[in-house]
């Protein structure tokens, strides 16, 4: 168990539809990553917030949103929800501020499957 | 970039040795090591930092050669534990992983 708890464990959904996946970091931990993990696919990192703000963004597309509130957890709503977005969202926190700039390691959630209809 | 791992898959009998490689095209700060098993999350192994030093668990080594931007993972005399996809991540200001390489280890 890393820690880092994530809800819900699987959502099924239609396309045009709007979700709305939960990350809570491990206790102490300031930063909160989120990636995409598509069938047999490598992770695809999405954003990063610190402490409440963004700090790096990846490939996340315009339709998706992410933020990380007063109590650290973090919420990635997806929206307009398409076939190709169908994948497992993993939520990971760390302690560092930057994910290279500060080496630390991160500690992944158990995931959310995401399947679109 | 993202980063190329070599090779994609490998199969090992139990006892045996495997090298995992992981090479970047930019200058790489530090290189993290994560393994993930089928359906479950990835799992932090090592990360290994400009000038030599490295965290990570003791059982499993790996090299950073900064010169090459590249990185290897040593899996020696490998267990069932072992199975899983491998996967590099080079640090800059934020994590890029490689495609991943899968490992089985058959008893």
């Amino acid at each position: 168990d890393s820690g880092v708890t994530q809800t819900p464990k699987h959502l099924i959904t239609a396309t045009g539809q709007r979700v709305t996946l939960r990350c809570s970091p491990r206790s102490g931990d300031l930063s909160v990553y989120w990636y995409q993990q598509s069938l047999d696919q490598g992770l695809q990192f999405l954003i990063q917030y610190y402490n409440g703000e963004e700090r790096a963004k990846g490939n996340i597309l315009e339709r998706f949103s992410a933020q990380q509130f007063p109590d650290l957890h973090s919420e990635l709503n997806l929206s307009s929800l398409e076939l190709g977005d169908s994948a497992l969202y993993f939520c990971a926190s760390s302690a560092g501020r930057l994910a290279g700039g500060l080496s630390y390691e991160q500690y992944f959630g158990p995931g959310t499957r995401l399947t679109v209809t | 970039q993202q980063p190329v791992q070599s090779p994609q898959a490998v199969i090992l009998r139990e006892g045996e040795d495997a090298v995992i490689n992981c090479s970047s095209s930019k200058a790489l700060y530090s290189v993290h090591w994560y393994r993930q098993k089928h359906g479950e999350a990835p799992v932090f192994l090592m990360i290994l930092l400009k000038g030599g030093e490295q965290k990570g668990h003791e059982k499993i080594s790996a090299s950073f050669n900064e010169k090459k931007q590249q990185s290897s993972l040593y899996l020696t005399a490998s267990q069932l534990s072992y199975s899983g996809t491998y996967f590099c991540g080079t640090a800059g200001n934020k994590l890029t992983f490689g495609g991943g390489t899968r490992v089985l280890v058959k008893p």
